[in-house]
Protein backbone atom coordinates (compact mmCIF):
# COMPACT_ATOMS: atom_id res chain seq x y z
CA UNK A 1 0.00 0.00 0.00
CA UNK A 2 1.23 3.14 -1.12
CA UNK A 3 1.83 6.08 1.74
CA UNK A 4 0.52 9.53 1.71
CA UNK A 5 2.95 11.75 -1.11
CA UNK A 6 3.72 14.96 -1.11
CA UNK A 7 5.12 17.16 -3.50
CA UNK A 8 7.21 19.36 -3.47
CA UNK A 9 10.01 18.06 0.09
CA UNK A 10 11.25 21.29 -0.10
CA UNK A 11 10.68 25.11 -1.36
CA UNK A 12 11.83 28.09 -0.83
CA UNK A 13 10.11 31.71 -1.34
CA UNK A 14 10.27 35.42 -0.77
CA UNK A 15 7.52 36.98 1.67
CA UNK A 16 4.69 37.91 -0.11
CA UNK A 17 5.03 35.40 -2.70
CA UNK A 18 2.78 32.42 -3.06
CA UNK A 19 3.31 28.69 -2.33
CA UNK A 20 0.95 26.02 -2.89
CA UNK A 21 1.74 22.44 -1.94
CA UNK A 22 -0.08 18.62 -3.00
CA UNK A 23 -0.83 15.87 -1.44
CA UNK A 24 -2.12 12.76 -1.87
CA UNK A 25 -3.88 10.46 0.59
CA UNK A 26 -3.41 7.11 0.80
CA UNK A 27 -6.65 5.47 -1.65
CA UNK A 28 -9.96 5.22 0.03
CA UNK A 29 -8.52 7.79 2.76
CA UNK A 30 -12.12 9.67 3.40
CA UNK A 31 -10.57 11.81 6.00
CA UNK A 32 -6.88 14.38 5.21
CA UNK A 33 -5.73 16.39 7.59
CA UNK A 34 -2.71 19.42 6.75
CA UNK A 35 -0.52 20.21 9.93
CA UNK A 36 1.84 23.32 10.22
CA UNK A 37 5.21 22.19 12.68
CA UNK A 38 7.27 24.96 13.71
CA UNK A 39 10.71 23.46 14.34
CA UNK A 40 10.99 22.34 17.70
CA UNK A 41 7.15 22.33 18.10
CA UNK A 42 4.41 19.36 17.26
CA UNK A 43 2.62 19.54 14.38
CA UNK A 44 -0.52 21.75 14.43
CA UNK A 45 -4.15 21.07 12.92
CA UNK A 46 -4.58 23.20 10.20
CA UNK A 47 -7.52 21.81 8.31
CA UNK A 48 -9.24 18.68 8.46
CA UNK A 49 -11.20 17.37 5.23
CA UNK A 50 -13.72 14.19 5.33
CA UNK A 51 -14.19 13.29 1.78
CA UNK A 52 -14.50 16.92 -0.20
CA UNK A 53 -16.20 18.62 2.80
CA UNK A 54 -14.18 20.43 5.54
CA UNK A 55 -14.57 19.15 8.99
CA UNK A 56 -12.40 21.70 10.69
CA UNK A 57 -10.87 24.57 9.67
CA UNK A 58 -10.65 26.56 12.84
CA UNK A 59 -6.81 26.95 13.08
CA UNK A 60 -6.71 27.87 9.31
CA UNK A 61 -4.84 31.58 8.83
CA UNK A 62 -8.08 32.21 6.31
CA UNK A 63 -6.79 35.63 5.37
CA UNK A 64 -3.29 34.28 3.47
CA UNK A 65 -4.04 30.22 4.22
CA UNK A 66 -6.81 28.45 1.83
CA UNK A 67 -7.20 24.50 0.94
CA UNK A 68 -9.06 22.55 -0.61
CA UNK A 69 -9.49 18.35 -2.38
CA UNK A 70 -11.37 18.62 -5.34
CA UNK A 71 -13.27 15.26 -5.86
CA UNK A 72 -12.55 14.02 -2.31
CA UNK A 73 -9.10 12.97 -3.27
CA UNK A 74 -6.15 14.67 -3.85
CA UNK A 75 -5.80 18.38 -1.93
CA UNK A 76 -3.91 21.53 -2.18
CA UNK A 77 -2.68 23.94 0.45
CA UNK A 78 -1.71 27.79 -0.80
CA UNK A 79 -0.50 30.18 1.17
CA UNK A 80 -1.15 33.97 -0.28
CA UNK A 81 1.13 36.22 0.69
CA UNK A 82 3.48 34.23 2.65
CA UNK A 83 4.91 35.81 5.82
CA UNK A 84 8.36 35.02 7.47
CA UNK A 85 6.60 32.87 10.08
CA UNK A 86 5.36 30.65 7.93
CA UNK A 87 8.49 29.01 7.48
CA UNK A 88 7.87 25.35 8.94
CA UNK A 89 7.04 21.89 7.64
CA UNK A 90 3.55 20.75 6.04
CA UNK A 91 2.56 17.64 6.90
CA UNK A 92 -0.39 16.07 5.32
CA UNK A 93 -1.90 12.81 7.22
CA UNK A 94 -5.16 10.84 5.65
CA UNK A 95 -7.31 8.19 8.12
CA UNK A 96 -10.14 5.70 7.17
CA UNK A 97 -12.52 8.11 8.16
CA UNK A 98 -14.70 4.97 9.17
CA UNK A 99 -14.05 3.14 12.09
CA UNK A 100 -9.96 3.31 12.26
CA UNK A 101 -9.20 6.70 12.83
CA UNK A 102 -5.50 6.18 12.68
CA UNK A 103 -3.46 8.71 10.93
CA UNK A 104 -0.74 8.46 7.98
CA UNK A 105 1.62 11.03 7.32
CA UNK A 106 3.31 12.01 4.31
CA UNK A 107 7.23 13.19 4.62
CA UNK A 108 6.17 16.81 4.63
CA UNK A 109 7.06 20.11 2.78
CA UNK A 110 9.79 22.06 4.13
CA UNK A 111 9.26 25.50 3.88
CA UNK A 112 11.50 28.40 3.97
CA UNK A 113 10.24 32.23 3.46
CA UNK A 114 12.81 34.54 3.30
CA UNK B 1 -9.40 18.84 24.52
CA UNK B 2 -7.33 17.12 27.02
CA UNK B 3 -3.81 18.82 27.23
CA UNK B 4 -1.33 17.03 27.70
CA UNK B 5 2.07 17.51 29.25
CA UNK B 6 5.56 15.43 29.10
CA UNK B 7 8.90 15.66 29.36
CA UNK B 8 10.81 17.77 27.23
CA UNK B 9 13.72 14.93 26.70
CA UNK B 10 14.72 12.20 27.90
CA UNK B 11 18.49 10.01 27.46
CA UNK B 12 18.99 6.03 26.98
CA UNK B 13 21.46 3.73 26.05
CA UNK B 14 20.76 0.92 23.67
CA UNK B 15 19.21 -2.13 25.40
CA UNK B 16 17.43 -0.49 28.17
CA UNK B 17 13.91 0.01 28.54
CA UNK B 18 12.68 3.38 27.90
CA UNK B 19 9.40 5.11 29.59
CA UNK B 20 7.97 8.36 28.74
CA UNK B 21 4.74 9.39 31.10
CA UNK B 22 2.69 11.44 29.61
CA UNK B 23 0.02 13.59 32.15
CA UNK B 24 -3.37 14.69 31.03
CA UNK B 25 -5.23 15.22 34.09
CA UNK B 26 -8.70 16.77 32.36
CA UNK B 27 -9.03 13.77 30.17
CA UNK B 28 -12.71 12.92 29.05
CA UNK B 29 -15.00 9.64 29.29
CA UNK B 30 -14.74 9.41 26.01
CA UNK B 31 -11.23 10.02 25.20
CA UNK B 32 -8.44 7.53 23.90
CA UNK B 33 -4.74 8.15 24.65
CA UNK B 34 -2.59 7.67 21.60
CA UNK B 35 0.90 8.26 20.98
CA UNK B 36 3.26 8.59 17.82
CA UNK B 37 7.23 9.03 17.16
CA UNK B 38 8.79 10.94 14.51
CA UNK B 39 11.77 11.22 12.96
CA UNK B 40 14.13 13.62 11.68
CA UNK B 41 12.96 14.89 8.23
CA UNK B 42 9.62 12.66 8.36
CA UNK B 43 5.84 13.04 9.39
CA UNK B 44 4.81 11.70 12.95
CA UNK B 45 4.26 7.17 12.48
CA UNK B 46 0.99 5.86 14.90
CA UNK B 47 3.02 3.67 17.82
CA UNK B 48 0.04 2.63 20.11
CA UNK B 49 -3.45 3.23 21.34
CA UNK B 50 -5.38 2.58 24.55
CA UNK B 51 -8.38 3.45 26.38
CA UNK B 52 -7.32 1.66 30.07
CA UNK B 53 -5.42 -0.72 31.61
CA UNK B 54 -2.56 -2.10 29.21
CA UNK B 55 -1.96 -2.41 25.40
CA UNK B 56 1.24 -4.00 24.22
CA UNK B 57 2.01 -4.70 19.98
CA UNK B 58 5.03 -5.54 18.55
CA UNK B 59 6.44 -2.25 19.20
CA UNK B 60 5.85 -1.04 22.70
CA UNK B 61 3.94 -1.17 25.22
CA UNK B 62 1.22 1.23 27.07
CA UNK B 63 0.13 1.62 30.74
CA UNK B 64 -2.58 3.25 31.91
CA UNK B 65 -3.90 3.58 35.55
CA UNK B 66 -7.43 3.60 36.44
CA UNK B 67 -7.99 7.48 37.15
CA UNK B 68 -6.29 7.46 33.44
CA UNK B 69 -4.87 10.67 34.38
CA UNK B 70 -1.43 9.61 32.64
CA UNK B 71 -0.22 7.23 30.58
CA UNK B 72 3.32 5.47 30.07
CA UNK B 73 4.66 4.59 26.48
CA UNK B 74 7.32 1.35 27.63
CA UNK B 75 9.30 1.06 24.49
CA UNK B 76 11.56 -2.61 25.43
CA UNK B 77 15.42 -2.73 24.25
CA UNK B 78 15.80 0.40 22.54
CA UNK B 79 18.23 0.40 19.43
CA UNK B 80 19.87 3.66 18.39
CA UNK B 81 17.04 3.75 15.53
CA UNK B 82 14.84 4.32 18.35
CA UNK B 83 15.96 7.90 18.71
CA UNK B 84 12.83 10.43 18.00
CA UNK B 85 10.30 12.72 19.38
CA UNK B 86 7.54 10.93 20.91
CA UNK B 87 3.91 12.23 21.21
CA UNK B 88 1.20 11.57 23.54
CA UNK B 89 -2.06 12.89 22.34
CA UNK B 90 -5.41 12.62 24.35
CA UNK B 91 -8.57 12.47 21.36
CA UNK B 92 -11.62 13.37 22.01
CA UNK B 93 -13.56 10.96 19.44
CA UNK B 94 -12.93 7.38 20.13
CA UNK B 95 -12.09 4.94 17.47
CA UNK B 96 -14.68 2.94 16.16
CA UNK B 97 -17.46 5.47 15.61
CA UNK B 98 -18.42 6.69 12.69
CA UNK B 99 -17.66 10.27 13.05
CA UNK B 100 -15.48 12.92 10.96
CA UNK B 101 -12.16 11.99 11.96
CA UNK B 102 -9.78 12.38 15.45
CA UNK B 103 -9.09 15.83 15.90
CA UNK B 104 -5.72 15.53 17.95
CA UNK B 105 -3.65 17.88 19.50
CA UNK B 106 0.34 17.28 19.44
CA UNK B 107 1.97 18.65 22.13
CA UNK B 108 6.00 19.30 22.54
CA UNK B 109 6.58 15.37 22.72
CA UNK B 110 10.10 14.12 24.19
CA UNK B 111 13.17 14.03 22.31
CA UNK B 112 14.62 10.36 23.06
CA UNK B 113 18.35 10.10 22.86
CA UNK B 114 19.84 6.46 22.24
CA UNK B 115 23.27 6.42 22.70
CA UNK B 116 25.41 3.30 22.48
Amino acid sequence: EAGVAQSPRYKIIEKRQSVAFWCNPISGHATLYWYQQILGQGPKLLIQFQNNGVVDDSQLPKDRFSAERLKGVDSTLKIQPAKLEDSAVYLCASSRGLADETQYFGPGTRLLVL
Amino acid sequence: LAKTTQPISMDSYEGQEVNITCSHNNIATNDYITWYQQFPSQGPRFIIQGYKTKVTNEVASLFIPADRKSSTLSLPRVSLSDTAVYYCLVGDIPPGIKAAGNKLTFGGGTRVLVKP
